[in-house]
């Protein structure tokens, strides 16, 4: 079965700062992979999704991912963090044909001001 | 476009006793799911309806944890009996289809279950 490891429990950033969140996943085939983000109180809102072709990948507030195959990664990036940002960010790791997602155990963002 | 919709949104009972949850799906979605968080992990599937069959409920306790989906639309989650390391966020999400063919995932708020 798939699984996925965020090694950052907590990262602390400045605003204004740029920003990384690591992911690496465990896959035989090529993953289906996501980002997804959930702010205090509230379910879980996608960020981006990585299902083939161009590995650079945008999605919304300003975030992008990159999937790596050699290294198995998909690193959520931002150029410059906003207090908003502020949440805990989760990286998932689907298959092709079925959707047993997994879930990594998330890195919560905290933004100094 | 309406969300995924759940309630209640907070509940607290004593271990042993039991708990539901309902979730209305975003409407057209056949493909409903069951997530629990526990407190500081990632949320971990526990059934997956594709309309009203059971795709699969591998990692649900069955017994004491049930769910139906009916009609293929709405769907219950019940607790009976509750166990202390049953407090978790409880979340619904759906799909168009199931979510490996390229749909995305939405994701209701989630019920937040407390037992003491």
């Amino acid at each position: 079965a798939q699984s996925v490891t965020q090694p950052d429990i907590h990262i602390t950033v400045s605003e204004g700062a740029s920003l990384e969140l690591r992911c690496n996943y465990s896959y035989g085939a090529t993953p289906y992979l996501f980002w997804y983000v959930q702010s205090p109180g509230q379910g879980l809102q996608l960020l981006l999704k990585y299902f083939s072709g161009d590995t650079l990948v945008q999605g919304i507030k300003g975030f992008e991912a990159e999937f790596k195959r050699s290294q198995s990664s998909f690193n959520l990036r931002k150029p410059s963090v906003h207090w908003s940002d502020a949440a805990e960010y989760f990286c998932a790791v689907g298959r092709q044909n079925n959707n047993d997602m997994r879930f990594g155990a998330g890195t919560r963002l905290t933004v100094k001001p | 476009e309406a969300g995924v919709a759940q309630s209640p949104r907070y509940k607290i009972i004593e271990k042993r006793q039991s708990v539901a949850f309902w979730c209305n799906p975003i409407s057209g979605h056949a493909t409903l799911y069951w997530y629990q968080q526990i407190l500081g992990q990632g949320p971990k599937l526990l059934i997956q309806f594709q309309n009203n069959g059971v795709v699969d409920d591998s990692q649900l306790p069955k017994d004491r944890f049930s769910a139906e989906r009916l009609k293929g639309v709405d769907s219950t989650l019940k607790i009976q009996p509750a166990k202390l390391e049953d407090s978790a966020v409880y979340l619904c999400a759906s799909s168009l289809g199931a979510g490996g063919g390229g749909n995305t995932i939405y994701f209701g708020e989630g019920s937040w279950l407390t037992v003491v």
